[in-house]
């Protein structure tokens, strides 16, 4: 069990630049989950797949968000045309199936400058 | 009403004292319930997860839950000082999703 990698673990970027985070859940999960997190709050959901699919977004997901899982395996989550307000944790999480504990990655810090 | 609450704290313990953390949910219908240890600056880790009225034990920590009166908290015994770090509740949403419902954390400081 090598847990739930993330890259990169930070990035710095300027306002309007794309980016795009990594993530690779622990290898026999079938559902895998992205949270945001910023400084003195709880993550909060953004968007979870099983397997391949992806079946539910938040509507914190707005439209400059994209996340995929191609072929069920690792997922990707880009942010377009960043803003200030981008700036936080991006955390991903994998579990074994449904009502089973989540475990994180070491997630990503995106700051907007 | 937010839908997990927990006292942001800090809550200060001495060195070998017992933590009490407790957490409120407002969604009666949530199934599981999960404690998450967050050090400065990490990601959150997992220790302790309970899905049935009553106490479960793990090592230092035990987790109660009474789903009648929707709170569950986290028992820390033999406090140490590596065990200052915010404690995080979080309860499933029960729809297809699973997903967590995250409350603000509390900070626990164990004074050495």
């Amino acid at each position: 069990d090598t847990g739930v990698s993330q890259d990169p673990r930070h990035k710095i970027t300027k306002r309007g630049q794309n980016v795009t985070f990594r993530c690779d859940p622990i290898s026999e999960h079938n559902r895998l989950y992205w949270y945001r997190q910023t400084l003195g709050q709880g993550p909060e959901f953004l968007t979870y797949f099983q397997n391949e699919a992806q079946l539910e977004k938040s509507r914190l997901l707005s439209d400059r968000f994209s996340a995929e899982r191609p072929k069920g395996s690792f997922s990707t989550l880009e942010i377009q045309r960043t803003e200030q307000g981008d700036s936080a944790m991006y955390l991903c999480a994998s579990s074994l199936g449904e009502n089973q504990p989540q475990h994180f990655g070491d997630g990503t810090r995106l700051s907007i400058l | 009403q937010k839908e997990v609450e927990q006292n942001s704290g800090p809550l200060s313990v001495p060195e070998g004292a017992i933590a009490s953390l407790n957490c409120t949910y407002s969604d009666r219908v949530s199934q599981s319930f999960f404690w998450y240890r967050q050090y400065s600056g990490k990601s959150p880790e997992l220790i302790m997860s309970i899905y049935s009225n009553g106490d479960k034990e793990d090592g230092r920590f035990t987790a109660q839950l009474n789903k009648a009166s929707q709170y569950v908290s986290l028992l820390i015994r033999d406090s140490q000082p590596s065990d200052s770090a915010t404690y995080l509740c979080a309860v499933n949403r029960v729809d297809s999703s699973y997903k967590l419902i995250f409350g603000s954390g509390t900070r626990l400081l164990v004074r050495p």
